[in-house]
């Protein structure tokens, strides 16, 4: 059974980084074709794409964000950590890790989901 | 930059068929997935390669690609189907996703 939990601050500054974990279970993350990620929601909007990372490093960045993610990955701690720096209040959103099977572009579990507020 | 356009809202009765489009330049060389996300729940993906459905998802949703556009039918609609829904496709890089449709079924 697969599982995914993020972890992380529930409130920022602006200015600050957000640094949020998705700690996994019932998979690993060196599998050949396996991918994990982060996806983001604004209240009431539609998802967003951020970032994935493979079983061999590759990552892939949403091009609109690419200059202030960082994505990686300890699959020895079974987890994954996005960082974004600079948040500013429109990065409020509800912040998802999801797992991507072997060689798939979907994906089929996802995180409970944090909600992360940029607020002065 | 790629955009995946939906429409804001569909509405069927009980029973009836929905069909929710997704369309983008380029869609016919990509496989569109599909997600039902229901108030205050995480997405659940409810269609992958266009036509596939995941273990557990009732037979009644089924999916197509026709051109440059991708087209979710959910047969028979029920009360538990009033949710959105989001397609999803790659784009170079980079996933994307459609902005979203307002199912409503009454």
């Amino acid at each position: 059974q697969i599982t995914l939990k993020e972890s992380g601050p529930k409130e920022l500054k602006p200015t600050q980084t957000l640094t949020l974990t998705c700690t996994f279970s019932g998979f690993s993350l060196s599998t050949s074709g396996v991918g994990m990620g982060w996806i983001r929601q604004p209240p009431g909007k539609a998802l967003e794409y951020l970032a994935l990372i493979y079983w061999d490093d590759d990552k892939r960045y949403s091009p609109a964000l690419k200059s202030r993610l960082t994505i990686t990955k300890d699959p020895s701690k079974n987890q994954v950590v996005l960082a974004m720096t600079n948040m500013d209040p429109v990065d409020t959103a509800t912040y998802y890790c999801v797992h991507s099977g072997p060689y798939s572009s979907s994906f089929e579990y996802w995180g409970q989901g944090t909600l992360v507020t940029v607020s002065s | 930059s790629y955009e995946l356009i939906q429409p804001p809202s569909v509405s069927v009765s009980p029973g009836q068929t929905a069909s929710i489009t997704c369309s983008g330049n380029k869609l016919r060389d990509k496989d569109a997935s599909w997600y039902q996300q229901k108030p205050g729940q995480s997405p659940v993906l409810v269609m992958y390669q266009d036509d596939k459905r995941p273990s557990g998802i009732p037979e009644r949703f089924s999916g197509a690609h026709s051109g440059n556009t991708a087209i979710l039918t959910i047969s028979g609609a029920q009360a538990m189907d009033d949710a959105d829904y989001y397609c999803q496709a790659w784009d170079s890089n980079s996933e994307m996703f459609g902005g979203g449709t307002k199912l409503t079924v009454l």
